[in-house]
């Protein structure tokens, strides 16, 4: 069975530092992984996802994400916080059947 | 937001009480899920759908049913709803690939008192 396992609860970072969610998976056919997030009393949104083609992705909002099959990680990157990327943020995996588990999320607080 | 609303958007009921949740999407997709919602545990999977009148359980499915009579609705029925029920669900879509993204809509605040 998949999983997915956010290596932190919480995250936070001063505006204008970078960002680093981290994000390990666990899967027994080549995965498709995503993140979303999540900003308060709203839905989920997507900002990026992985299936099987470049290792390095780029998503909205700044952010990309890394694929690493030898580390079985899918980190989240943004070179410089902003205010309004406070949120949560969930990395997923997905199967061949379309499967999604997520993790249990990481709330980002970005200080001014 | 993939033409996507969920109603009610909030609601409180009593122990015992049937509810019924419902999703409507507008861009034919195929596939819809329902998830809940808890702190500390991200999204999990209730049910899914994969066609008019298909439809499978997911990860966390006991004390829920759902139906889908047409393409664009899908329900969620707590038939006696209990305190652990109390959540927020989300329903969710996509089109055809299993490589495909799944679309969110904007989630129902259930508080079972």
């Amino acid at each position: 069975a998949q999983s997915v396992t956010q290596l932190d609860s919480h995250v936070s970072v001063s505006e204008g530092t970078p960002v680093l969610l981290r994000c390990n998976y666990s899967s027994s056919y080549s995965p498709s992984l995503f993140w979303y997030v999540q900003h308060p009393n709203k839905g989920l949104q997507l900002l990026l996802k992985y299936t099987s083609a470049a290792t390095l992705v780029k998503g909205i909002n700044g952010f990309e994400a890394e694929f690493k099959k030898s580390e079985t990680s899918f980190h989240l990157t943004k070179p410089s916080a902003h205010m309004s990327d406070a949120a949560e943020y969930f990395c997923v995996v997905s199967d061949l059947n379309n499967d999604m588990r997520f993790g249990a999320g990481t709330r980002l607080t970005v200080k001014p | 937001d993939a033409g996507i609303t969920q109603s009610p958007r909030h609601k409180v009921t009593e122990t015992g009480t049937p509810v019924t949740l419902r999703c409507h999407q507008t861009e034919n997709h195929r596939y819809m899920y329902w998830y809940r919602q808890d702190p500390g545990h991200g999204l999990r999977l209730i049910h899914y759908s994969y066609g008019v009148k298909d439809t499978d359980k997911g990860e966390v499915s006991d004390g829920y049913s759902v139906s889908r009579s047409k393409t664009e609705d899908f329900l969620l029925t707590l038939e006696s709803a209990t305190s652990s029920q109390t959540s927020v669900y989300f329903c969710a879509v996509r089109q055809g690939t299993s490589t495909d993204t799944q679309y969110f809509g904007p989630g129902t605040r259930l508080t079972v008192l």
